[in-house]
């Protein structure tokens, strides 16, 4: 199985400032099979960012994404109100399909 | 506009069984493969199990394997999860999640707003 480690836990910032959230997987993640979603209280995920980099429908081109391997980012360039929430990783390049603990990004 | 929607949950005691069922619509269902992700109360994500367009694969989280079953009925855009010998561990919200490929497994592109289980005595 792999586990997937986020960093921070939570990451305190004020709106304008640029976000950077890391996953970590225990072995390589085949194809860059790695995807971000985002949770807001009371609200079902939504897939940000899949194959790494490539953003999902409908999503701003502030969220950007890179990595490869056991190593991957979530970049938010200048955060809006509406970008507090929690984020996950999670791999879907070999079963079971793990997510990582989330980083909760919140306003300073 | 894609819709999942979850129902069936419930309070159920420890041992006994409950099936959950998710009906699709706004997209061609049987083109894409499913999965059930349950979220414990103030936890994290955690993926339960996948199935493929045709149901030729089927995939479990170790946590539910021989416990859980999914399956689907194309003709009825309707995606299913049968679970037995329920743990109090396996209280959560359950979302049913459409794949973006028809087979196991890429990203994970709409959510259902889920369906609360509470496993209870």
């Amino acid at each position: 199985e792999i586990v997937l480690t986020q960093s921070p836990g939570t990451l305190s910032l004020s709106p304008g400032e640029r976000a950077t959230l890391s996953c970590r997987a225990s072995q390589s993640v085949s194809s860059s099979s790695l995807a971000w979603y985002q949770q807001k209280p009371g609200q079902a995920p939504r897939l940000l960012l899949y194959g790494a980099s490539s953003r999902a429908t409908g999503i701003p081109d502030r969220f950007s994404g890179s990595g490869s391997g056991t190593d991957f980012t979530l970049t938010i360039s200048r955060l809006e109100p509406e970008d507090f929430a929690v984020y996950y990783c999670q791999q879907y390049g070999s079963s079971p399909y793990t997510f990582g603990q989330g980083t909760k990004l919140e306003i300073k | 506009e894609v819709q999942l929607v979850e129902s069936g949950g419930g309070l159920v005691q420890p041992g006994r069984s409950l099936r959950l069922s998710c009906v699709a619509s706004g997209f061609t269902f049987d083109d894409y493969a499913m999965h059930w992700v349950r979220q414990a109360p103030g936890k994290g994500l955690e993926w339960v199990s996948g199935i493929s367009w045709n149901s030729g694969s089927i995939n479990y989280a170790d946590s539910v394997k021989g416990r859980f079953t999914i399956s689907r009925d194309n003709a009825k855009n309707s995606l299913y999860l049968q679970m037995s010998s329920l743990r109090i561990e396996d209280t959560a919200l359950y979302y049913c999640v459409k794949d973006g490929n028809g087979w196991l497994a890429t990203d994970f592109d709409y959510w259902g707003q889920g369906t609360l289980v509470t496993v209870s005595s």
